[in-house]
């Protein structure tokens, strides 16, 4: 167990509908890393937060957001869902180091249908 | 920009038998790179990293790598294979470092290893 919680395990919805993924740390890290995991891209940086503030950018597309709530908690938002969004989203987490090893939660599983 | 590749998609080997899972990185600047694994339905399992000084890291369950910068590898090893170990392995490198903890991290493909009873 890393410590990193993702809620939902699973989540099933439709083509253009929107969801929440809900990421909780691990006791003290105040960094959130998102990334996407499919068969074709394989694992890809979505985007990540540090302490409330975004810092970095990656593959992440405009209909996705996230952001970082004061106990540190982040949620990743998917709206206009397409097919091709279905994947398995993970979120990890560090301290405040550079090297510092992210550790990553269970992941969510979303389809979309 | 960095980047990883791992060569193999699949590596099989028998029970017993000593492992090695490929990796190579490209990155400017020193590298940190990173081992992790991955059981089927679940997430990712840090194993090792290098950050810097010996070029044997020792990692979780037995696994260890060999850093080589002039080939610009980072070979995951295993002296003999569980069929336990069996899983998707990802290796990683840690992009620029915009402080704060703030990194990102690329990885490749993966290698799906299959142990062999």
């Amino acid at each position: 167990d890393s410590g990193v919680t993702q809620t939902p395990k699973h989540l099933i919805t439709a083509t253009g509908q929107r969801v929440t993924l809900r990421c909780s740390p691990r006791s003290g890290d105040l960094s959130v890393y998102w990334y996407q995991q499919s068969l074709d891209q394989g694992l890809q940086f979505l985007i990540q937060y540090y302490n409330g503030e975004e810092r970095a950018k990656g593959n992440i597309l405009e209909r996705f957001s996230a952001q970082q709530f004061p106990d540190l908690h982040s949620e990743l938002n998917l709206s206009s869902l397409e097919l091709g969004d279905s994947a398995l989203y993970f979120c990890a987490s560090t301290s405040s180091s550079g090297t510092d090893t992210q550790y990553f939660g269970p992941g969510t599983r979303l389809t979309v249908l | 920009a960095q980047s990883v590749a791992q060569p193999e998609d699949q590596v099989n080997v028998a029970e017993g038998n000593p492992l090695t899972v490929k990796c190579t990185y490209s990155v400017s600047g020193n590298p940190y790179l990173f081992w992790y694994v991955q059981y089927p339905n679940r997430g990712l399992q840090f194993l090792l990293k290098y950050i810097t000084g010996d070029n044997l890291v020792k990692g979780s369950y037995g696994f260890e790598a060999e850093f080589n910068k002039s080939q610009t590898s980072f070979h995951l090893k295993k002296p003999s294979a569980l069929v336990s170990d069996s899983a998707l392995y990802f290796c990683a490198v840690r992009g620029s470092y915009s402080g704060a903890g703030s990194y990102q991290l690329t990885f490749g493909k993966g290698t799906k290893l299959s142990v062999i009873p």
